[in-house]
């Protein structure tokens, strides 16, 4: 068991440029989600895959944001002109389908700094 | 999912219990009570969860009251690495949907 990775661990870029953010969740866990943190502030929910499926967004996922996961293995964040209000840490977690806690397991996140 | 009370900031001296609460007043009967903590510059990690009954694992205790309106994490030997923030989290067990973290209490465990 390796854990939930995700890369890049830090990206700078300038407002306006695309940015990709990629998560590999553990082995076989069908559940795959992506929350944003700021500085100070709770990770904050934006979208929830069950294997390839999106079945759930929050409004905070606005039309520059899209999330998918193709294969339900791996998914990647993408953000379309970037503003600086898009500064923050992306954390991707991951759970299995049957497990009466639920638990979710974390990434590292990804550090997205907007210049 | 019902909202969580937690306060700020606690201290607590290194090898001492380190009692975290966390007041949840308005928890339906279905609703469990969820422990995550994050230490700098990392994910969040989970810790513990419980319904109505005391909860014990490796890594601490969760103490429910009988009214289920507020809780208590326990960390029985605080080490300088259990520094981290700790969100108390209520939703669901059987759903598959988001987790909601309020800002949670940064805990400093001092030598």
């Amino acid at each position: 068991d390796t854990g939930v990775s995700q890369d890049p661990r830090h990206k700078i870029t300038k407002r306006g440029q695309n940015v990709t953010f990629r998560c590999d969740p553990i082995s076989e866990h069908n559940r795959l989600y992506w929350y944003r943190q700021t500085l100070g502030q709770g990770p904050e929910f934006l979208t929830y895959f069950q294997n390839e499926a999106q079945l759930e967004k929050s409004r905070l996922l606005s039309d520059r944001f899209s999330a998918e996961r193709p294969k339900g293995s791996f998914s990647t964040l993408e953000i379309q002109r970037t503003e600086q209000g898009d500064s923050a840490m992306y954390l991707c977690a991951s759970s299995p389908k049957i497990r009466l806690g639920n638990e979710q397991f974390f990434g590292p996140g990804t550090r997205l700094t907007v210049l | 999912d019902a909202k969580t009370t937690q306060p700020t900031s606690m201290d607590c001296a290194e090898g001492r219990a380190a009692n975290l609460p966390c007041n949840h007043s308005t928890i339906s009967g279905n609703e469990y009570v969820y422990w995550y903590r994050q230490i700098h510059s990392q994910g969040p990690q989970y810790i513990i969860h419980g319904l109505k009954n005391n909860e014990t694992n490796e890594m601490a205790s969760l103490i429910i009251t009988e009214d289920r309106k507020s809780s208590t994490l326990i960390l029985p030997h605080a080490t300088l690495r259990d520094t981290a923030v700790y969100y108390c989290i209520v939703r669901g067990a059987g759903t598959a949907s988001k987790l909601t973290f309020g800002t949670g209490t940064r805990l400093q465990v001092t030598l």
